[in-house]
């Protein structure tokens, strides 16, 4: 089956501390790996691809095909990061079309 | 301003009744895509269309649907609602279909069934 697991739900750190928010996926293809994040009251932004390796506001993710993973890591946490985060992959599917599969998201807390 | 425009941003209706979702993309954009954002599925894809036709359909229920008219705004039609229909239904759009180059998110339209 196609899917995108993100297997926590809620993460909370400390200021200052390291994040690691996990997604892994399951895709026959070369899927296209992304994250989103919404801040409070705010619509979904694209935060990050795998295509484009950058970093972005301190978050990276790395695709590893071996693994089907593409955790977003950041090595300090700061309190604006607080958010919802949502890995999402692209790919296209057997009937030609593109699927666009989305996480259930997992929210960060960034604690001071 | 990210350029998708969600009308209306709030909306009451009671079981049973019928409620039309609107969208403009971004200027440029012919792809539009439907989400719904619920507390216990997260973010699931609905509907995709692609300058005026239907390109991809994902967990839309047989009471909603939706279409894209010739100047590429976007209707999400949900019938028969039901109170777990209440949820934030995002749309989104992008560049042409020939990838997923990062989609552009509305604010949403937040739906309450009653």
């Amino acid at each position: 089956a196609q899917r995108v697991t993100q297997p926590e739900k809620l993460l909370s750190v400390f200021k200052g501390a390291p994040v690691e928010l996990k997604c892994n996926y399951s895709y026959s293809g070369s899927p296209e790996l992304f994250w989103y994040v919404q801040y409070s009251r705010q619509r979904l932004q694209l935060l990050l691809r795998h295509i484009s390796r950058e970093s972005i506001k301190g978050f990276t993710a790395d695709l590893n095909k071996g693994e089907t993973s593409f955790h977003l890591k950041k090595p300090f946490a700061q309190e604006e990061d607080s958010a919802m985060y949502y890995c999402a992959l692209s790919g296209r599917g057997t009937s030609g079309t593109y699927k666009y599969i989305f996480g259930t998201g997992t929210r960060l807390k960034v604690l001071a | 301003d990210s350029g998708v425009t969600q009308t209306p941003k709030h909306l009451i209706t009671a079981t049973g009744q019928r409620v039309t979702l609107r969208c403009s993309p971004r200027s440029g954009d012919l792809s539009v895509y439907w989400y719904q954002q619920s507390l216990d599925q997260g973010l699931q894809f609905l509907i995709q269309y692609y300058n005026g036709e239907e390109r991809a359909k994902g967990n839309i229920l047989e009471r909603f649907s939706a279409q894209q008219f010739p100047d590429l705004h976007s209707e999400l039609n949900l019938s028969s609602l039901e109170l777990g229909d209440s949820a934030l239904y995002f749309c989104a759009s992008s560049e042409p279909d020939i990838g997923f180059d990062g989609y552009t998110f509305g604010s949403g339209t937040r739906l309450t069934v009653v």
